[in-house]
């Protein structure tokens, strides 16, 4: 059974970079078959896609983030990351990591199959 | 970019009776539509991909139709579990969600 998890730091002072890793368990993040991608929830507020990225490194992201956003992954350890500078109290959301199909537009791929399980980051001095 | 509008904002209905829930785009986005289901606590659960296709394991009382600019979400007969909040996502542009309809008792 395909886990993901989310980690990283709780609390981010504003103007710091956001850091998180998502693990992933039960598949290969090598696979041909995928992206994995990352998703953002604001309390009580709805869905905003960040990016998505392949195991070659082959990236889309969400141009109102893009400038700010930067995403990697490890083969090695099966994992990918998330890393999202010069946050502000507007960036304080649930993260979501998830594995995305390879069904791509210009804009990106879809949909987004298995999620993990989001931690909340909040952004504050 | 597609902006995605998704109606009523609420939906209180009684279980056993048919949700329809709305998602209209400001453009046209062929059949390039997902829905997920998310309850309160839980992270989105995918019920619907390219308009009309049943994901993996979602019962049969889920169905999704439309193309291009209006699309659908139907559950047939409510159980008490599908009380949630449900999300249109296209990917005809950039990603983008809607603001989510809100089926509750």
């Amino acid at each position: 059974q395909l886990q993901l998890q989310e980690s990283g730091p709780g609390l981010v002072k504003p103007s710091e970079t956001l850091s998180l890793i998502c693990t992933v368990a039960g598949d290969s993040i090598s696979s041909t078959s995928y992206y994995w991608g990352w998703i953002r929830q604001p309390p009580g507020r709805g869905l905003e896609w960040i990016g998505s990225i392949y195991f070659t490194g082959s990236t889309y992201h969400n141009p109102s983030l893009k400038s700010r956003v930067t995403m990697s992954v490890d083969t090695s350890k099966n994992h990918f990351s998330l890393k999202l500078t010069s946050v502000t109290a507007a960036d304080t959301a649930v993260y979501y990591c998830a594995r995305v199909w390879r069904h791509c537009s210009i804009g990106g791929c879809y949909p987004f199959d298995y999620w993990g399980q989001g931690t909340l980051v909040t952004v504050s001095s | 970019e597609v902006v995605l509008t998704q109606s009523p904002a609420t939906l209180s209905l009684s279980p056993g009776e048919r949700a329809t829930l709305s998602c209209r785009a400001s453009q046209s986005i062929s059949i390039y539509v997902a829905w997920y289901q998310q309850k309160p606590g839980q992270s989105p659960r995918l019920l619907i991909y390219d308009a009309s296709n049943r994901a993996t394991g979602i019962p049969a009382r889920f169905s999704g139709s439309g193309s291009g600019t209006d699309f659908t979400l139907t559950i047939s007969s409510l159980e008490p579990e599908d009380f949630a909040v449900y999300y249109c996502q296209q990917r005809s542009d950039r990603l983008t969600f809607g603001g989510g309809t809100k089926v509750e008792i």
